[in-house]
């Protein structure tokens, strides 16, 4: 088995702050994915990445920056943070076409 | 464009009460269905998934049949424990889009014990 790691956990910003969430997963997946999470929307995809240094944006990639530097980890900057904000940023990875798997998540809350 | 409806936000039952989640998509293409299931605190995980060459998919008591006809994937479980308190999560996935998926919006169920 694998496990897929998000830091943090918590993550309090302020207004216009840029503010950088990480995700590594020990499975040698290809692909890794950022979702952003927000009650009563369901997961929205903000990024994807097929393979290292390869960048792809999802619906909702405005306002964001991604990196994948390498295979074991994508980071996503969340470039000038809303006031009021608040989200559950989910990192998952999978195989190809496989089954996609999460991590716990990063809440955010912007002051 | 794609698109996944859970119209039922909330769904509170007790022990050993039938589960029926609705879940209707839309797309052009030939979509694989999901259901995922994400507890308190945790990131989604898979419950089941159907593609096209198998209708009816199941795991831990729930099941869920994919119906082109009302491009429907309900989720149903014969008698819910207090334990699948959770919020299930459809979602769909178009073949050679490298797995992205759409979601719906989610349907937090609640079994009082």
């Amino acid at each position: 088995g694998g496990i897929i790691t998000q830091t943090p956990k918590f993550l309090i910003g302020q207004e216009g702050q840029k503010l950088t969430l990480k995700c590594q997963q020990n499975f040698n997946h290809d692909t890794m994915y950022w979702y952003r999470q927000d009650s009563g929307k369901g997961l929205r995809l903000i990024y994807y990445s097929i393979t290292e240094n390869d960048l792809q944006k999802g619906d909702l990639s405005e306002g964001y920056d991604a990196s994948r530097e390498k295979k074991s980890s994508f980071s996503l900057t969340v470039t000038s943070a809303q006031k009021n904000e608040m989200a559950v940023f989910l990192c998952a990875s999978s195989y190809n076409q496989d089954t996609q798997y999460f991590g716990p998540g990063t809440r955010l809350l912007v002051l | 464009g794609d698109s996944v409806i859970q119209m039922q936000g909330q769904v509170t039952l007790s022990e050993n009460d039938f589960l029926f989640i609705n879940c209707t998509y839309s797309t052009t293409g030939y979509p694989t269905l999901f259901w995922y299931v994400q507890y308190s605190g945790e990131g989604p995980q898979l419950l089941l998934q159907v593609t096209t060459a198998n209708n009816k998919g199941s795991s831990r008591g729930f099941e869920a049949t994919y119906d082109k006809g009302t491009t429907s994937f309900h989720l149903q479980k014969t008698s819910v424990q207090e334990i699948d308190s959770a919020v299930y999560y459809c979602a769909m996935s178009d073949f050679g889009s490298f797995n992205k998926l759409t979601f719906g919006a989610g349907t937090r169920l609640a079994v009082c014990p």
